[in-house]
């Protein structure tokens, strides 16, 4: 069974310009979340997604990034403009029903110039 | 109220050793408390997790121990291993399946 998977791996940009990231979860899971994951810290949950619909997004700078789900499948999160502070890695992670257990991908590592 | 406090930052351990990592909680809506073992450059993925109607779970190498009173858990890994070296994040989730807090990790190296 194919895991998380995310893209791009890496992505370099320069300030104020646009970036996003596109998650796949694994088949069948219906609850995504987004995670940021600063350097040396443990990752803190950006949005959750109960199928298309965001349950959870208190925690997301609306400002400055936003993220959907169509199809209650794939997602993508978007920031726009990007600040030197936006430099982390991005988790994305699914989850089946009502288990506990959340299955993370590799992360997009995020450097902003 | 929402803090995983976690213990130590960093850890060498003798290979064969015992490595014990400590994490401290306030929220009593926690229900479900796991840790994950993070490689350079890989997603964390999930070693053991406990919820708090037990003291005790051990899976092979790894126990996590949980103190409700104190609000406290440790995760022990016994024999520990050069390929056990990792950075191990201790989690507490206050909703069935609802978002994880984490706390800050802990760098393991295992030497030889």
């Amino acid at each position: 069974e194919a895991g998380v998977v995310q893209s791009p791996r890496y992505k370099i940009i320069e300030k104020k310009q646009p970036v996003a990231f596109w998650c796949n979860p694994i088949s069948g899971h219906n609850t995504l979340y987004w995670y940021l994951q600063n350097l040396g810290q443990g990752p803190e949950l950006l949005i959750r997604y109960e199928n298309e619909e965001a349950v959870d997004d208190s925690q997301l700078p609306k400002d400055r990034f936003s993220a959907e789900r169509l199809k209650g499948v794939d997602s993508t999160l978007k920031i726009q403009p990007a600040e030197l502070g936006d430099s982390a890695v991005y988790l994305c992670a699914s989850r089946q029903g009502a288990g506990n257990e959340q299955f993370f991908g590799p992360g997009t590592r995020l450097t902003v110039l | 109220q929402q803090q995983v406090k976690q213990s130590p930052q960093s850890l060498i351990v003798q290979k064969g050793g015992i490595s014990i990592i400590n994490c401290a909680y306030e929220n009593t809506a926690f229900d479900y408390f796991p840790w994950y073992q993070q490689f350079p450059g890989k997603g964390p993925a999930l070693l053991i997790a406990i919820r708090p109607d037990v003291s005790e779970k051990k899976e092979g190498r790894f126990t996590i121990s949980f103190n409700k009173s104190a609000k406290q858990f440790s995760l022990h890994i016994m024999d520990s291993q050069p390929g056990d070296s990792a950075t191990y994040f201790c989690a507490a989730s206050p909703d069935q399946g609802g978002k994880l807090i984490f706390g800050q990790g802990t760098e393991l190296s295992v030497k030889p």
